[in-house]
């Protein structure tokens, strides 16, 4: 069965420090993975996906199939990063998305 | 307005009551989502539309009643709930499978419902 899994709830570190938000996957298929962030009072919006192999606002994620992980990372923690990150998976249709429960980062002065 | 835009914002409704969410989109979708969000739990997926047309029930219990008129609008009608239905009802869209669908979902700002 298909599920995504976010082992931190919350994550704490200083503004300047590298971060990392794990996300591990189970799928019977090739998924397609996804970070989507919510700001405070803001919509869920979708941060990056990994078959663009981009870099957004500094983070950026691998997908590694054999550890069937997809963790999001930055080098350098901005207090403007504090938010709720959520993990999600799709099949090669895009037709069904599963999230993860959430990590919320937060970004210390 | 454009994007996804979720009706009313908050609901308290009694177990015997019946009232409806709402979502329309302005943004030239052609599929829409509802999406359930519990305390500390992760967002389940509770049906998808597209062309109008229900592609997914996510083992949904009968007291939710999801109406898609038109590719624009999405109706969640609910009746008879628990307490338990208790949480934040999120609505989306995309474009539909084998088109422009890049995989990116357009969220509305959900629906917070309260079953006494």
């Amino acid at each position: 069965a298909q599920r995504v899994t976010q082992p931190e709830k919350l994550l704490s570190v200083f503004k300047g420090a590298p971060v990392e938000l794990k996300c591990n996957y189970s799928y019977s298929g090739s998924p397609e993975l996804f970070w989507y962030v919510q700001y405070s009072r803001q919509r869920l919006q979708l941060l990056l996906r990994h078959i663009s192999r981009e870099s957004i606002k500094g983070f950026t994620a691998d997908l590694n199939k054999g550890e069937t992980s997809f963790h999001l990372k930055k080098p350098f923690a901005q207090e403007e990063d504090s938010a709720m990150y959520y993990c999600a998976l799709s099949g090669h249709n895009f037709n069904k998305f599963y999230f993860g429960s959430g990590t919320k980062l937060n970004v210390k002065p | 307005e454009t994007g996804v835009t979720q009706t009313p914002r908050h609901l308290v409704m009694g177990m015997t009551n019946k009232k409806s969410l709402k979502c329309e989109q302005h943004l030239g979708h052609n599929a829409m989502y509802w999406y359930k969000q519990s305390a500390k739990k992760p967002l389940e997926l509770m049906f998808v539309y597209n062309f109008k047309e229900q592609t997914e029930n996510n083992s949904v219990p009968s007291r939710f009643s999801p109406e898609c008129p038109n590719s624009s609008h999405l109706f969640l009608h609910l009746h008879t709930l628990q307490p338990e239905d208790s949480a934040l009802y999120l609505c989306a869209s995309s474009h539909p499978v084998g088109t422009k669908n890049t995989g990116e979902l357009f969220f509305g700002e959900g629906s917070r419902l309260t079953v006494l």
